[in-house]
C-alpha cells in the first residue's frame, strides 16, 4: 500500500487561510469517506482534528475543515494561529481494512 | 479520560523479539478496535496493525506481516505487539491508538514507547 501524497511543507500570514492537500487512489481515498486529519507537535503524540472527511472531534477549533473530491482530500486551517504551527498528516481507510497515511506536511505560520 | 500507557521498548539487536504492552482505561475497553502506528525517527507516521474489539480479526501492514503479532486481554484492557526478527527499519516509536467506534481511525493515542534495533 503507498502512501497517500501530501506537500512537503506549506506556510501562511498569522490570519490567512492555507489548505494542505492529500491524494491518493481509488483504493483508499476515493473508495470510502473515511480519511481524517491529524496534528502532531514535535515531540508529541499525534492529535485527530478531522475524522470521516470533514467531522470535528469535540473540543477541536471549528477553524480547522475538511473536504475530499474523488481521490483527493484537504484540510483548511482558516484564520492562522502560531499554535497551529504543526505536522500534519492525512490517513485513509483502505481496501484492505488497512489504513494508510500521508507522509506529513510541515505547517510554518511566518 | 482515555487513557493509554505505553510499555516494552528499549535496544535490541537485529533478529532479536520484543514485546510491547499498551494499557488502556477511561473507556470500555473491549468495544473498540485498536492499533499500532510506529514513526521512525525524524520520519512520518506508518500504521503497523490493527485488531477489532473482540479479538477476533486482525490486520497488519506488508511490511510487518509475518513477523508482528497483534493481540489483546480484554480482561486486563491491555493491547500487545510482538515483534519479532527485528530490522534496522523498525526502529521507531509506537504508538498504541484507540479507533473511533466507527473503527474508520484513531482517536486517541498514547505517548509512545522507543524501539530501536541495532547492533
Amino acid at each position: 500500500q503507498s502512501a497517500l501524497t501530501q506537500p512537503a511543507s506549506v506556510s501562511g500570514s498569522p490570519g490567512q487561510s492555507i489548505t494542505i492537500s492529500c491524494t491518493g487512489t481509488s483504493s483508499d481515498i476515493g473508495g470510502y469517506n473515511y480519511v481524517s486529519w491529524y496534528q502532531q507537535h514535535p515531540g508529541k503524540a499525534p492529535k485527530l482534528m478531522i475524522y470521516e472527511v470533514s467531522n470535528r472531534p469535540s473540543g477541536v477549533s471549528n477553524r480547522f475543515s475538511g473536504s475530499k473530491s474523488g481521490n483527493t482530500a484537504s484540510l483548511t486551517i482558516s484564520g492562522l494561529q502560531a499554535e497551529d504551527e504543526a505536522d500534519y498528516y492525512c490517513t485513509s481507510y483502505t481496501r484492505s481494512s488497512t489504513l494508510v497515511f500521508g507522509g506529513g506536511t510541515k505547517v510554518t505560520v511566518l | 479520560e482515555v487513557h493509554l500507557l505505553e510499555s516494552g521498548g528499549g535496544l535490541v539487536q537485529p533478529g532479536g523479539s520484543l514485546r510491547l504492552s499498551c494499557a488502556a482505561s477511561g473507556f470500555t475497553f473491549s468495544s473498540y478496535a485498536m492499533s499500532w502506528v510506529r514513526q521512525a525517527p525524524g520520519k512520518g507516521l506508518e500504521w503497523v496493525s490493527a485488531i477489532i474489539g473482540s479479538g477476533g480479526s486482525t490486520y497488519y501492514a506488508d511490511s510487518v506481516k509475518g513477523r508482528f503479532t497483534i493481540s489483546r486481554d480484554n480482561s486486563k484492557n491491555t493491547l500487545f505487539l510482538q515483534l519479532n526478527s527485528l530490522r534496522a527499519e523498525d526502529t521507531a516509536v509506537y504508538y498504541c491508538a484507540k479507533y473511533l467506534i466507527t473503527g474508520t481511525a484513531p482517536d486517541y493515542w498514547g505517548q509512545g514507547t522507543l524501539v530501536t534495533v541495532s547492533s
